[in-house]
């Protein structure tokens, strides 16, 4: 069995300060993880994923995460926050279930950027 | 180069009737996987498409079916609708590694009202 949860459902910055969205999961095999966002009336957009290789994953928009496997968690940073990064951020995990990998995604964190 | 479209972007439908929805894949892409995302909530996994087969199915009943085409579009078919199915559908494309680690595209969705 698998699970996500993603610590806030709401995360509000100021424009320029640092970004923290907290995600621990639960899987019984070695994960693989990733970080959507979502923008009103927009697809989901693939951030970043983990998948067993460096644990400190970069992905797009100076988003980056890093897994930590002792904590069992795949938080997700950026040094500075723009206005245009305000959105729905959801965490992923995806693990082998009887030859099968179904996707499992958190509640998500919406983040609101102040000017 | 198109991304992945979804059609209707929006349908109201009365309890108990049946709806279909429709997905084209990003290009090159050969898995098709439907997702229902109610309010407030993350996307939940409903069944993935890969050579015309369901390969895998998350926990929806079987009022909830689907088909894939041998141009990969791919089609979800809810019959006998609730109020509960009220939600945006969402498709995602991907190119099959069968390691879990897929990236998938997602198309914008489609949102059901069910009266």
């Amino acid at each position: 069995a698998q699970s996500v949860t993603q610590l806030d459902s709401h995360v509000s910055v100021s424009e320029g300060t640092p970004v923290l969205l907290r995600c621990n999961y639960s899987s019984s095999y070695s994960p693989s993880l990733f970080w959507y966002v979502q923008h009103p009336n927009k697809g989901l957009q693939l951030l970043l994923k983990y998948t067993s290789a460096a644990t400190l994953v970069k992905g797009i928009n100076g988003f980056e995460a890093e897994f930590k496997k002792s904590e069992t968690s795949f938080h997700l940073t950026k040094p500075s926050a723009h206005m245009s990064d305000a959105a729905e951020y959801f965490c992923v995990v995806s693990s082998p279930s009887g030859g099968s990998y179904i996707p499992t995604f958190g509640r998500g964190t919406s983040l609101i950027v102040h000017p | 180069d198109a991304g992945v479209t979804q059609s209707p972007t929006h349908l109201i439908k009365t309890r108990g009737q049946q709806v279909t929805l429709r997905c084209s894949p990003k290009s090159g892409h050969d898995t098709v996987s439907w997702y229902q995302q109610a309010l407030g909530q993350g996307p939940q996994f409903i069944f993935q498409y890969y050579e015309e087969e369901e390969r895998q199915r998350g926990n929806f009943p079987d009022r909830f079916s689907g088909h894939q085409f041998p141009n990969y579009s791919s089609e979800l078919n809810v019959n006998a609708l609730l109020l509960g199915d009220s939600a945006l559908y969402l498709c995602a494309s991907s190119l099959r590694t069968g390691v879990g680690t897929d990236t998938q595209y997602f198309g914008p969705g489609t949102r059901l009202t069910v009266l």
